[in-house]
């Protein structure tokens, strides 16, 4: 299983851009990155996934390198809605996900 | 589509009592999960299933029991509550190759 590091926290400001980056050394060749955000109280919510080089949608961005080593989530201009705390997470897309590991994830606090 | 439906929200129990916790989804997914969060922890995965009849144990599944008779139910038993299962429990689904959905949790706390 590929394991993942994560920084514990975070702290930015609205309006700023965060990048939350995450090492996976021992990602295999049919794994993908996989991001969710978790609120209080709620489940974690998909954000984001990609194989290789960068990935787009309405919420983030998502930078992998050529190694894929490592990956990092990008959020444009947060807001205080964005503090929660996010996992990075790698993993087989052709298996069902009982391989996903949360790890404990990455803490954004977001101020005004 | 109601998604994932967790209940009950939140549960009381005394060591020794039991209790199932019930998961349903109605987006015909063939993976469901429990995960348990502690306190400022990620998620490990209790128990999941990849279909009907199929059961199998993930990475803290000691003292839960699981069944999987329908596509859509999922329920997680406790059969001797223990306080070191007081816990935010979490199920989840996802077809294969896709995201993950999850509920909405059930907070469980054992005196």
């Amino acid at each position: 299983l590929a394991k993942t590091t994560q920084p514990i926290s975070m702290d930015s400001y609205e309006g700023q851009e965060v990048n939350i980056t995450c090492s996976h050394n021992n990602i295999a060749t049919n794994d993908y990155i996989t991001w969710y955000q978790q609120f209080p109280s709620q489940g974690p919510r998909f954000i984001i996934q990609g194989y290789k080089t960068k990935v787009t949608n309405e919420v983030a961005s998502l930078f992998i390198p050529a190694d894929r080593k490592s990956s990092t989530l990008s959020l444009p201009r947060v807001s205080l809605s964005d503090t929660a705390v996010y996992y990075c997470l790698v993993g087989d897309r052709g298996n069902y996900g009982q391989n996903f590991v949360f790890g404990p994830g990455t803490r954004l606090s977001v101020l005004p | 589509n109601a998604g994932v439906t967790q209940t009950p929200k939140f549960q009381v129990l005394k060591t020794g009592q039991s209790m199932t916790l019930q998961c349903a989804q109605d987006m015909n997914h063939e993976y469901m999960s429990w995960y348990r969060q502690d306190p400022g922890m990620g998620l490990r995965l209790i128990h999941y299933s990849v279909g009907a009849g199929i059961t199998d144990q993930g990475e803290v599944p000691n003292g839960y029991n699981v069944s999987r008779s329908t596509t859509e139910d999922f329920p997680l038993r406790l059969l001797s509550a223990a306080p070191s299962q007081t816990s935010v429990y979490f199920c989840a689904s996802r077809r294969r190759g896709e995201k993950l959905f999850f509920g909405s949790g059930t907070q469980l706390s054992v005196l």
